[in-house]
């Protein structure tokens, strides 16, 4: 169930569908931006980055797309497994190397 | 293998009862920091370093200490711990640099006042 205060966005999915996750960030100046994976009882998870000067970067089933117009990060997930259900955070980096990081969006796959 | 340390992962404590978590890492980085995690807030920063004896506050520093006399270590003090710092703590470290600056975290640290 949900905690009180916990407000985290939340996507559902079905099993093999493609996951779409989105995050907005703040500081126009920022140059580098990660991908996150918290998985219940564990640390963020490294999953994918992307540095100002690019629009899109591809991993093994994982998407970023960057759009520095409208300050917009997107996670795209190809075919969801139920080990991809867990928090994902998007991250901002800015001066001092200081990484600021979104709320978190809630994935859960149905099998 | 890579890895961020923290100790304890659970800790229950009272409050005032001065507390030390602490972190370790074996890659070398330069760059270390702190941060706790709280339900519809995400991670917020509560101090960093980019190197040995240079630490700096982060977003939300009161009530907290660190200290950086080796490179490897990072640990955050609590002097007089009391019940809003109940949070779950992650320490993160990250190489300095241009190219990759992804942080490695630990596995959390659980701490309750009561």
């Amino acid at each position: 169930g949900e905690s009180v205060g916990l407000h985290l966005p939340t996507l559902s999915v079905q099993e093999g569908d493609n996951s779409i996750i989105n995050c907005a960030y703040s500081n126009s100046a920022s140059d580098y931006f990660i991908w996150y994976k918290q998985e219940s009882g564990k640390g963020p998870q490294f999953i994918i980055d992307i540095r100002s000067n690019m629009d899109k970067r591809q991993g093994q089933r994982v998407t970023v797309l960057l759009n520095k117009t409208v300050k917009h990060l997107s996670l795209q997930i190809a075919a969801t497994q139920p080990g991809d259900s867990a928090v994902y955070f998007c991250a901002e980096r800015g001066s001092n190397y200081k990484l600021t990081f979104g709320k978190g969006t809630l994935l859960t796959v149905n099998p | 293998e890579a890895q961020v340390t923290q100790n304890p992962r659970y800790l229950i404590t009272v409050t005032g009862k001065k507390l030390t978590v602490t972190c370790s890492q074996n890659m070398n980085h330069e760059y270390m920091s702190w941060y706790r995690q709280d339900p519809g807030l995400g991670l917020r920063q509560i101090y960093y370093s980019m190197n040995v004896e240079v630490t700096d506050k982060g977003d939300v520093p009161e009530g907290y200490k660190v200290s950086r006399k080796e490179k490897r270590n990072f640990p955050l003090i609590l002097e007089s711990p009391s019940p809003n710092q109940t949070s779950l703590y992650f320490c993160a470290s990250s190489p300095l640099g241009v190219q990759n600056t992804e942080a490695f975290f630990g596995q959390g640290t659980r701490l309750t006042v009561v």
